[in-house]
């Protein structure tokens, strides 16, 4: 079974350019997430989508980072303006009930 | 508001000890526990849960206990290898319809051959 797709791997910008990253879950999993992993901490949701309806962006700051799951599979999350805080690993999960999966996740660096 | 606590320092142990990680949370009643392990540069992979009904789970080498009065999580692993040498990730479960996710920042283990 194929597990989490993330892409790029690696990305470096300039601040108040954009970036976009995808991902492709586990096919069947219905649920999706996307983490802001900042080094030495914890993943941190941004948001959470059930087939492509979103059930939590709490911690989403929407001025700048959008997201959306087009047919209830592929994903992607956009960051524009970035800012230098933005710096951080964002690892992608899905999951059918309790278990999340995780991609590789992609590390962006804002200089 | 919630907070999960793990180690902060790296715990180093030699090859074939017992390593015990901890996971002390407030303000939260979780349905469920989940320990997870991170290597440099991949994602988590989940490696046991524990629901709030339940004080102890074991697979293979490793084991977990869950205490709700405490509010306290221990991970054990069990004739660690250098292997084992990873970032491991407790986080808790609400159980609600979303399955969300609060992780704890994590603690190193470096297992010493």
């Amino acid at each position: 079974e194929a597990g989490v797709a993330q892409s790029p791997r690696y990305k470096i910008i300039e601040k108040r350019q954009s970036v976009a990253f995808w991902c492709n879950p586990i096919s069947g999993h219905a649920t999706l997430y996307w983490y802001q992993q900042i080094l030495g901490q914890g993943p941190k949701l941004l948001i959470q989508f059930q087939n492509n309806g979103v059930v939590d962006d709490s911690q989403l700051p929407k001025d700048r980072f959008s997201a959306e799951r087009l047919k209830g599979v592929d994903s992607t999350l956009k960051i524009q303006p970035a800012k230098l805080e933005d710096s951080a690993v964002y690892l992608c999960a899905s999951s059918v009930q309790e278990t999340q999966y995780f991609g590789p996740g992609t590390r962006l660096l804002v200089l | 508001s919630q907070k999960i606590e793990q180690n902060s320092e790296a715990l180093n142990i030699q090859e074939g000890k017992t390593a015990t990680l901890t996971c002390n949370y407030t303000n939260y009643s979780p349905a469920y526990l989940q320990w997870y392990r991170q290597d440099p540069g991949r994602g988590p992979v989940f490696l046991l849960l524990i629901r709030e009904n339940e004080k102890e789970k074991r697979k293979e080498r490793l084991k977990v206990t869950f205490d709700t009065t405490l509010k306290q999580s221990l991970f054990h692993i069990t004739a660690s290898q250098p292997a084992d040498s990873a970032t491991y990730l407790c986080a808790l479960g609400d159980g609600g319809a979303t399955n969300k996710l609060i992780f704890g920042t994590g603690t190193l283990l470096a297992v010493q051959p």
